[in-house]
């Protein structure tokens, strides 16, 4: 069964950072791009950025608005994808996800979230 | 960026009944990256349809999308209780940013 896990979220003061891991099981991880969503509370979906599967170079790509703040990067040794995430601000509040990215499909399978909130 | 604008904002329908749900983009945007999700509150988002047109694994055959360009729809036959929830298209094409619309809905009358 395929399956992500997010953890590392939490409560964290503006300014600060923050590592997200999302662990894969059930495929192939290191076969998938892995994409990074987030949402505010009561809010819509927002796409945060993807990494790429290492044999397409493992590159990575970001929403405009988060470039330079936000770092996604993989550990396929361990099926964890990660998002770093540095000066963070009151707006990066919300929860979560991340997804397995097929290259038709998309985003097929998604974590359950993680909670991260920015607050003095 | 492509905007994708979600039509209605809510929809008030009762079981059994079709909803029909609409996102206009911006721009045109390649079918092949076009998709639907069905959310429910305190759940993540599920893959519904993907490719404009194709259903995920799972999805029944109640679910149909189509449209092509600028113009996509979501199709959801004789309404079930279960499928009262928000839904969002999504576009994830080769050239990012992706985008997504704010969402449609879809509440019992």
């Amino acid at each position: 069964e395929v399956q992500l896990v997010e953890s590392g979220g939490g409560l964290v003061r503006p300014g600060r950072s923050l590592r997200l891991s999302c662990t894969g099981s059930g495929f192939t991880f290191s076969a998938y791009a892995v994409s990074w969503f987030r949402q505010a509370p009561g809010k819509g979906l927002e796409w945060v950025g993807f990494i790429r599967s290492n044999p397409f170079g493992g590159t990575t790509e970001y929403a405009t608005s988060l470039k330079g703040r936000f770092i996604i990067s993989r550990d396929d040794s361990k099926s964890i994808a990660y998002l770093q995430m540095n000066g963070l601000k009151t707006e990066d509040t919300g929860l979560y996800y991340c997804t397995r990215v097929q290259a038709v499909a998309g985003s097929d399978y998604w974590g359950q979230g993680t909670l991260v909130t920015v607050s003095s | 960026e492509i905007v994708l604008t979600q039509s209605p904002g809510t929809l008030s329908l009762s079981p059994g009944e079709r909803a029909t749900l609409s996102c206009r983009a911006s721009q045109s945007v390649r079918s092949d990256y076009f998709a639907w999700f069905q959310q429910k509150a305190g759940q993540a988002p599920r893959l519904l349809i993907y490719g404009a047109s194709s259903r995920a694994r799972g999805i029944p055959d109640r679910f149909s999308g189509s449209g092509s360009g600028t113009d996509f729809t979501l199709t959801i036959n004789r309404l079930e209780p279960d499928d009262f929830a928000v839904y969002y298209c999504h576009q994830y094409g080769s050239s990012p940013p992706w985008t997504f619309g704010q969402g449609t809905k879809v509440e019992i009358k």
